[in-house]
């Protein structure tokens, strides 16, 4: 089985300042991984991922993610936040079996000005 | 707009009452799922239907039923509520892994 951990539950950036999430995962093989940002109140919204290739990938918003197969982790880069990435991020997982997602418990981005 | 529709949005139950939560999709997905969102937790899935007529048990099954009642439409019921089903309820449809999320349900038990 799948499974995420994300080990920072809460994090603050300045405005302009870069952003990293951290994310690890556990599966057999390469597994199909992404990322989801939720702003309060709101459903998810999916930011980026990947599947296979080139292990750096792009997403909306100015956000991109590198893989790395020997540290078995998926981390969210951001150069510059802006005041409306405040949100709650989630990586998840998936396999090869069926379709279902695994999430991580999530981090919190808090941007000050 | 196209997308997963979910009601109520917000809800507030006694312990023992019983609710099911809707969910609708307008996509043609095969695969529908329901997750529960906690903090601290991320989402859990409950049950998920990898096709019409097929249900089957997530990470957090008890305490749940889900119906398919056609490709459009995954039902969640709860029979008997308990405090520790207080939670936002989120259900998402996919194509393979190209998911939609409804906005939630957000429900009280008291």
């Amino acid at each position: 089985a799948q499974s995420v951990t994300q080990p920072d539950i809460h994090i603050t950036v300045s405005e302009g300042a870069s952003l990293e999430l951290r994310c690890n995962y556990s599966y057999g093989a390469t597994p199909y991984l992404f990322w989801y940002v939720q702003s309060p109140g709101q459903g998810l919204q999916l930011l980026l991922k990947y599947f296979s290739g080139d292990t750096l990938v792009q997403g909306i918003k100015g956000f991109e993610a590198e893989f790395k197969r020997s540290q078995s982790s998926f981390n969210l880069r951001k150069p510059s936040v802006h005041w409306s990435d405040a949100a709650e991020y989630f990586c998840a997982v998936g396999g090869y079996v069926d379709y279902k997602l695994s999430f991580g418990a999530g981090t919190t981005v808090t941007v000050r000005a | 707009n196209a997308g997963v529709t979910q009601t109520p949005k917000f809800q507030v139950l006694k312990t023992g009452q019983s609710m099911t939560l809707q969910c609708a999709q307008d996509m043609n997905h095969n695969s529908m799922y329901w997750y529960r969102q906690d903090p601290g937790m991320g989402l859990r899935l409950i049950y998920y239907s990898a096709s019409e007529g097929t249900t089957d048990k997530g990470e957090v099954p008890n305490g749940y039923n889900v119906s398919r009642l056609n490709k459009r439409e995954f039902s969640l019921r709860l029979e008997s509520a308990a405090p520790s089903q207080t939670s936002v309820y989120f259900c998402a449809s996919s194509r393979q892994y190209g998911y939609t999320f409804g906005s939630g349900t957000r429900l009280t038990v008291v």
